[in-house]
């Protein structure tokens, strides 16, 4: 059964704080996903990677950044935690084949609340 | 920007009766996909429908495209309570040398028993 695990479901931090959110995928995808989603506005796009060590800005990368060390791990770092970071962030894989066309596949989510 | 804007976006049932949900996009795709997601949880996918097919059936859920209108609708048969859920549509799109996945902002279902 495929598998996208965040490494957190909830987290509380102060504004300024370094903060890291990781996920895992065991799926041996290419591709990978960091989307955040607040109500009525859907899922936004923050940054994805198509390789290690690649990465690509989506819609919202302000205030974020990313590392892809490995294929397997895809990790979001918000440099200083502000208040309207506070969201639930999506960690997403795909495979970069078309056999099934480009679903992906979530983890569970993280619960972010920046205090 | 949102490719897809869904409609409703609240839709209250009985359970047995049937839900349809909409969804209107832009720009030209490759596919479009639908997902659902239960309370506080991650995104599930449902079924991908290609720009050249019109309809598509996946046990209750039947998925019809018309890319002449830059619509798309789910339809789920027979609701059950487990069916309360959020459903998104995600259009898919070449952009930029990747394949791009944007999704709406989603229908929020609740089937009543």
């Amino acid at each position: 059964d495929v598998k996208v695990t965040q490494s957190s479901r909830y987290l509380v931090k102060r504004t300024g704080e370094k903060v890291f959110l990781e996920c895992v995928q065991d799926m041996d995808h290419e591709n990978m996903f960091w989307y955040r989603q607040d109500p009525g506005l859907g899922l936004r796009l923050i940054y994805f990677s198509y390789d290690v060590k690649m990465k690509e800005k989506g819609d919202i990368p302000e205030g974020y950044s990313v590392s892809r060390e490995k294929k397997e791990r895809f990790s979001l770092i918000l440099e200083s935690a502000s208040t309207n970071q506070t969201s639930m962030y999506l960690c997403a894989s795909s495979s970069r084949g078309q056999g099934r066309g480009n679903t992906i596949y979530f983890g569970e989510g993280s619960w972010l609340t920046v205090v | 920007s949102q490719q897809g804007e869904e409609d409703p976006q609240a839709l209250s049932i009985q359970e047995g009766e049937n839900a349809t949900m909409n969804c209107s996009y832009k720009t030209s795709i490759n596919n479009l996909q639908w997902y659902r997601q239960n309370s506080g949880r991650g995104l599930v996918h449902l079924i991908l429908i290609r720009s050249n097919e019109r309809e598509k059936h996946s046990g209750r859920l039947r998925v019809t495209l018309d890319t002449s209108k830059k619509s798309s609708s789910l339809l789920i048969t027979a609701s059950r309570a487990a069916d309360t859920a959020s459903y998104f549509c995600a259009t898919a799109y070449f952009s930029g040398g990747y394949n791009k996945l944007i999704f709406g902002a989603g229908t929020r279902l609740a089937v009543h028993p």
